[in-house]
């Protein structure tokens, strides 16, 4: 079975651009989390969706979006890029909303220039 | 408010024992989780403890859970050079999502 996947796996960008970035859940997954991981640092909340509705949001600017689609991927989009937005984006996928395991996926490393 | 803290390194040698320690401050957390980091990768699920636990196994790992402290505790048995990572400490937030609070991460090197 496959694990969570994201993609890409590297992405730079402009300061001001706005990037989209995608997630498949395991199969039979119904939640998908977004966290952002800066150098250093343990991985901040960002999103929480479970079956297409936002379930949790973390403390992050309104540049952060998200959504989830009827088959359960998740994109997670971000506007008007910093340089402090570079980080790793992790995505986990869990069977149910709450108080589960969450699995990770390998995370786009994102480079705002 | 929520908060996790974990010691920033540890150094062991090939075979012995490594205890890494976290402390969290949210009582209502009913998971707590071990999570491992290698280099330029994504987070692997070790382990977790259910809050009304003490104690869990699994092989070379021991979870230990002191409630009344919440204190954490990742004891990893015949350490060795592929076990060197970062290893994260992680709560559920609690209520109704799967929000999870992460410490900042202790980094393990095992020497040969």
């Amino acid at each position: 079975d496959a694990g969570v996947t994201q993609s890409p796996t590297h992405l730079i960008k402009t300061r001001g651009q706005q990037v989209t970035l995608r997630c498949s859940p395991i199969s039979g997954h119904k939640s998908v989390s977004w966290y952002q991981q800066v150098l250093g640092q343990g991985p901040q909340f960002i999103f929480q969706y479970y079956e297409k509705e936002e379930r949790g949001r973390g403390n992050f600017p309104d540049r952060f979006s998200a959504r989830q689609f009827p088959n359960y991927s998740s994109e997670l989009n971000v506007n008007a890029l910093l340089l402090g937005d570079s980080a790793l984006y992790l995505c986990a996928s869990s069977l149910v909303a709450a108080n589960t395991e969450a699995f990770f996926g390998q995370g786009t490393r994102l480079t705002v220039v | 408010g929520e908060d996790v803290e974990q010691s920033l390194f540890l150094s062991v040698r090939e075979g012995d024992s490594s205890v890494i320690n976290c402390t969290y401050t949210d009582s209502s957390s009913t998971y707590l989780y071990w999570y491992k980091q290698e280099p330029g990768a994504g987070l692997q699920l070790l382990t977790y403890i259910f809050s009304n636990m003490d104690m869990k196994q699994d092989q070379r790992l021991t979870v230990l859970l002191n409630k009344k402290d919440k204190h954490l505790s990742l004891r990893i048995a015949d350490t060795q050079t592929g076990d060197s990572a970062i290893y994260f400490c992680a709560s559920i937030y609690g209520g109704a999502t799967n929000k999870l609070i992460f410490g900042t991460g202790t980094l393990l090197a095992v020497q040969p």
